[in-house]
């Protein structure tokens, strides 16, 4: 299994303004990733943080505006660029282990952009 | 991509009664993950199916894939209030990327 942790747990912002978000597993994984919840909504997928290169971004999302880092195999930064309303949302990044394709999740960052 | 769509959106359910929640796809899964997030946490994974008919338990939980693995279903027996949540199905697609289906959030009433 694989302990994640999120910082921060919330955070308020103003438009225009940037944030990074860390997240933190306990131990060595390949694949980490970054989704998307909004209130009341699935889960959608940003991205997959590569380690030691550019994240791979789906359909929908771009560097620009979601740069993502992965300097490591236990740590990933995802910033939301110049954020609007828009993009008040919880962010949440997980983790795969080899056993069996499990994906464990962070606890969430919850951002209100006002 | 895949899309995986889920019903019912809401489950309203007394307590000790069962329920089911289906998810559906109109082209073949390579396989089924579900996972249950509680209000106000995060998802937390709960099972994979993988092979065409598999049917897995895990004690009131019963997971199934259907035949021609374009459908799955989570049944739960005897409802508790520890089974509030959203119950999600997933694809897991090249790159290990995770296809959600839109949720079944679970009420229970006492």
């Amino acid at each position: 299994s694989a302990v994640i942790s999120q910082k921060p747990s919330r955070d308020i912002c103003q438009r225009g303004t940037s944030l990074t978000i860390q997240c933190q597993v306990d131990s060595q994984v390949t694949m980490m990733f970054w989704y998307r919840q909004q209130p009341g909504q699935s889960l959608t997928l940003i991205a997959t943080a590569n380690q030691g290169s550019e994240a791979t971004y789906e359909s929908g999302f771009v560097i620009d505006k979601f740069p993502i880092s992965r300097p490591n195999l236990t740590f990933s930064t995802l910033t939301v660029s110049n954020m609007s309303p828009e993009d008040s949302s919880i962010y949440l990044c997980s983790a795969e282990t080899s056993a069996p394709d499990t994906q464990y999740f962070g606890p969430g960052t919850r951002l209100t952009v006002l | 991509g895949q899309q995986v769509m889920q019903i019912p959106q809401y489950q309203h359910v007394q307590e000790g009664e069962d329920f089911t929640t289906y998810c559906n796809s109109s082209t073949t899964l390579s396989n089924i993950q579900w996972y249950k997030q509680r209000p106000g946490g995060h998802p937390v994974f709960l099972i994979q199916l993988v092979k065409s008919g598999e049917v897995k338990k895990q004690k009131r939980l019963t997971f199934q894939f259907g035949e021609a693995k374009k459908n799955s279903s989570l049944h739960i027996t005897a409802t508790q209030t520890t089974d509030v949540g959203t119950y999600f199905c997933a694809e897991i697609s090249s790159g290990n990327k995770l296809t959600f289906g839109g949720g079944t959030r679970v009420l229970v009433k006492p």
